[in-house]
């Protein structure tokens, strides 16, 4: 139990498109969703924290008309990189949490080139 | 603000040699403590956790242990193997706004 898919699993996309990963929880309701971003050799940096139904909640320092997160069902979240530069190519790596247990399961992440 | 820090960023030691991997938090506050492990590429995996409530937890050759006062916590593998080589973070959750807050990563490798 407690599958979380991504898709895609890569993107190659040039500057100034958008983009958009889908992140789902496959056997269980995520009521929280999160987005990290992981540059090489780095650590995950939390982008935003996605709640079904509302707004999702920002990090500071991350923009949020570039990165529109949309939680619309219990199951699904995307991500839209929008305008997307080559400084923005990295691991997008999202997470699921249910509302009975502190414990968030990731996808298995998504590899933004932008070209 | 919330940080998570974590060391050291590397760690190398003899296979069958135990391996400790340090973190301290700053929100008194933080009730949960994951720990994964990442190889390269991949997704992190949940490797142990640990709760507020606990001190000590183990699972086989894994154990982490928790000083609330001292906002410490730390993973020891024992009889360490090959394919314990990965990058390994901790990791916090800050209650107040439900968040997980990672540390910076340990890259650990096992010498045959």
């Amino acid at each position: 139990g407690a599958v979380v898919s991504q898709h895609p699993s890569w993107v190659i996309c040039k500057s100034g498109t958008s983009v958009k990963i889908e992140c789902r929880s496959l056997d269980f309701q995520a009521t929280t969703m999160f987005w990290y971003r992981q540059f090489p050799k780095q650590s995950l940096m939390l982008m935003a924290t996605s709640n079904e139904g509302s707004k999702a909640t920002y990090e500071q320092g991350v923009e949020k008309d570039k990165f529109l997160i949309n939680h619309a069902s219990l199951t699904l979240s995307t991500l839209t990189v929008t305008s997307a530069h080559p400084e923005d190519s990295s691991f997008y790596i999202c997470s699921a949490r249910t509302s009975e247990t502190d414990t968030q399961y990731f996808g298995p992440g998504t590899r933004l080139t932008v070209l | 603000g919330e940080n998570v820090e974590q060391h050291p960023s590397t760690l190398s030691v003899q296979e069958g040699d135990s391996a400790v991997i340090k973190c301290t938090y700053s929100d008194s506050a933080s009730n949960y403590f994951p720990w994964y492990k990442q190889e390269l590429g991949k997704r992190p995996q949940l490797i142990i956790d640990i709760r507020s409530n606990v001190g000590e937890k183990k699972d086989q050759r894994i154990a982490v242990t928790l000083n609330k006062t001292a906002k410490h916590f730390s993973l020891h593998i024992t009889e360490t193997q090959p394919e314990d080589s990965a990058v390994y973070f901790c990791a916090a959750r800050y209650s107040s706004a439900s968040k997980i807050i990672f540390g910076s990563g340990t890259r650990l490798s096992i010498r045959p």
